[in-house]
């Protein structure tokens, strides 16, 4: 099946700094990567979606100036966490449709594990 | 958007017995809902889905139904056993739009 690779798994950084998660699509090109956000005992919200060669589309409540998506390349799609702060500390999971998006499934990166001090 | 409704939030069942999980959408456009078991730290593994052509659908001891009427779907896990014990998440969707997951079941598998 498609392969979804994402890193870091985990990153502890210090309140003000940027993190930046990569995704990566290994076996087939991800035309849209769907950006997912995952609090301690809670469901995965929806943060945004990017396309590549265009402008993210970001969730109502996201603010996309704080959280800048990149998806450059058919196989590639960044999310940057500018300025971190304790409440952002989550588990941000990207995933991206096979086949661009024609079965409706999605495959999962492994999901990065946030922790701002 | 879709709206996706999950119950129950916590489920106990004791080894060897069933384990239903409810979701109802919202979208009657919604063609694809696939259901997934999450462990603790780890992404969400994918373990049956059903499309809105089919009204049910079987793995070995995982089920899934689907009420296109009434929208609303839903998880079936027979002989349950220890390692079913997971968080499982039902979502819709199949557009543009990604997956609308619900909030999630917490399955306990009692010994």
């Amino acid at each position: 099946g498609a392969v979804v690779s994402q890193h870091p798994s985990r990153v502890i950084c210090k309140s003000g700094t940027s993190v930046k998660i990569e995704c990566r699509s290994l076996d087939f090109q991800a035309t849209t990567m769907f950006w997912y956000r995952q609090f301690p005992k809670q469901s995965l919200m929806l943060m945004a979606t990017s396309n590549e060669g265009s402008k993210a589309t970001y969730e109502q409540g996201v603010e996309k100036d704080k959280f800048l998506i990149n998806h450059a390349s058919l196989t590639l799609s960044t999310l940057t966490v500018t300025s971190a702060h304790p409440e952002d500390s989550s588990f941000y999971i990207c995933s991206a449709p096979p086949n661009h998006g024609a079965t409706g499934e999605l495959f999962f990166g492994e999901g990065s594990r946030l922790t701002v001090l | 958007g879709e709206n996706v409704e999950q119950h129950p939030s916590t489920l106990s069942v004791q080894e060897g017995d069933s384990a239903v999980i409810k979701c109802t959408y919202s979208d009657s456009a919604s063609n694809y809902f696939p259901w997934y078991k999450q462990e603790l730290g780890k992404r969400p593994q994918l373990i049956i889905d059903i499309r809105s052509n089919v009204g049910e659908k079987k793995d070995q001891r995982i089920a899934v139904t689907l009420n296109k009427t009434a929208k609303h779907f839903s998880l079936h896990i027979t002989e349950t056993q220890p390692e079913d014990s997971a968080v499982y998440f039902c979502a819709g969707g199949g557009g543009a739009d990604g997956l609308t997951f619900g909030k999630g079941t917490h399955l306990i598998i009692q010994p």
